[in-house]
């Protein structure tokens, strides 16, 4: 069983610029969601994607975007980068909508703003 | 924002003790999990335990819930100098947001060999 893996590891970019993370689901899962976690604090939920359809956004600006394809891997852009995105972003995946199923993280991508 | 509090926010004990980690919370759950996070790694699940759920036991770890105190705790036994960790306590309100985790900040377990 494959489990959740994320890409870049690392990514530094400057203010202004665009990004984008990439996250492959782990076997099985239909079921993506993002977080941001700065140093030193817990992941905070940035949104969810259930079979290709956002299913909830958390406290994040628009520049905060996201997609799920067929296979249900997903991509999360962050656009006109600000220095307090610099954290780690961790994707996880769980089955159905996630009543109840524990989230299978990705070790993350460390992304720095300059 | 953070859902709650995680006390104590660092914990330093020498190995085959046990570490006890509490976890506050605000609203009302469906279920509470906890999680281990080693240093610059994803999070890995440990125990999930539903809000109709008073204990749960898996290996050596323990976990309980008061949903009258909205407040957790989890019991590691005979800790290792591999559960060198952060733990993370997150809270899952269910309904329509199912699955959309509000972490504490998580407390900082160092076992000393």
């Amino acid at each position: 069983e494959t489990g959740v893996t994320q890409s870049p590891t690392h990514l530094i970019k400057t203010r202004g610029q665009q990004v984008t993370l990439r996250c492959s689901s782990q076997s099985g899962h239909n079921t993506v969601s993002w977080y941001q976690q700065a140093l030193g604090q817990g992941p905070q939920f940035i949104f969810q994607y259930y079979r290709e359809e956002e299913n909830g956004r958390g406290n994040f600006p628009p520049r905060f975007s996201g997609l799920q394809f067929p296979n249900y891997s997903s991509e999360l852009n962050v656009n006109a980068l600000e220095l307090d995105d610099s954290a780690l972003y961790l994707c996880a995946s769980s089955r159905g909508r996630g009543e109840g199923q524990p989230q299978h993280f990705g070790d993350g991508t460390r992304l720095s703003i300059l | 924002s953070q859902q709650g509090e995680e006390d104590p926010q660092a914990l330093s004990i020498q190995e085959g003790e046990n570490a006890t980690m509490n976890c506050s919370y605000k609203t009302s759950i469906n279920n509470l999990q906890w999680y281990r996070q080693n240093s610059g790694r994803g999070l890995v699940h440990l125990i999930l335990i539903r809000s109709n759920e008073r204990e749960k036991h898996s290996g050596r770890l323990r976990v309980t819930l008061d949903t009258s105190k909205k407040s957790s705790s989890l019991l590691i036994t005979a800790s290792r100098a591999a559960d060198t960790a952060s733990y993370f306590c997150a809270t899952d309100a269910g309904g329509t947001s199912y699955g959309k985790l509000t972490f504490g900040q998580g407390t900082i377990l160092t076992v000393h060999p």
